[in-house]
């Protein structure tokens, strides 16, 4: 079946411009997690979502940043005001469910670029 | 913040031979996993470890859990060029959902 995938590939914006960025999980997949990956470095957490809600955003580096998920399937990650610094690859991934026994499978990401 | 050092940074091999990576941590984790990152891709899974001491294979991959909890190593043996990729260990407690990853290893294979 399909896999978790990111639209768009890739995003070039201005300083101080809104982004948004979108992520389709795999069908049936109730827990879903955005992260960060700068260059060198590994993914850092950002949010993740149990079905609707945000279970936990404490991997949000300020309030510029904000993520939906209003019917439990597609997420939106939001960047209002973009700084040079959130140039990065954004990646999703989605789970079965919630949990350290459950594998979470990424899509390809993001790249945002911001000028 | 819980930090994960990845070690080595990078690597330059030959094809045919085997290779050690290795994470540790200041903090303990209850699950360690090992994912490999190809260029424009996200990682994907290679290894989970969810026991302290545990030794599991996955073809020419072996990983182990750490008996402190506090550190893992991945193995690859008879390496081969699509070995190449950026390999990241990740650690996960009971009590959080994310994943806390290391900075990971560059892996070169030559021919």
């Amino acid at each position: 079946g399909a896999g978790v995938s990111q639209t768009p590939s890739n995003k070039v914006t201005e300083k101080g411009k809104y982004v948004e960025l979108r992520c389709d999980p795999i069908s049936g997949h109730t827990a879903l997690y955005w992260y960060r990956q700068s260059l060198g470095q590994g993914p850092e957490f950002l949010i993740y979502f149990q079905g609707t809600g945000a279970a936990d955003d404490s991997g949000l580096p300020n309030d510029r940043f904000f993520a939906v998920r209003p019917e439990g399937s597609v997420s939106t990650l939001k960047i209002q005001r973009t700084e040079r610094g959130d140039s990065a690859v954004y990646l999703c991934a989605s789970s079965l469910r919630a949990g350290g026994l459950n594998e979470q499978f990424f899509g390809p990401g993001t790249r945002l670029t911001v000028l | 913040g819980q930090q994960l050092n990845q070690s080595p940074q990078s690597m330059f091999i030959q094809e045919g031979e085997d290779v050690s990576m290795n994470c540790t941590s200041s903090s303990i984790f209850n699950t360690w996993l090992w994912y490999k990152q190809d260029p424009g891709e996200g990682p994907v899974l290679l290894i989970a470890l969810y026991k302290a001491g545990e030794l599991t294979s996955n073809g020419r991959l072996t990983a182990q859990f750490g008996i402190t909890r506090k550190d893992s190593f991945l193995n690859i043996s008879a390496s081969i060029p699509s070995d190449v990729g950026i390999y990241f260990c990740a650690g996960q407690t009971y009590n959080n959902n994310d994943m806390r990853f290391g900075a990971g290893t560059r892996l070169t294979v030559k021919p």
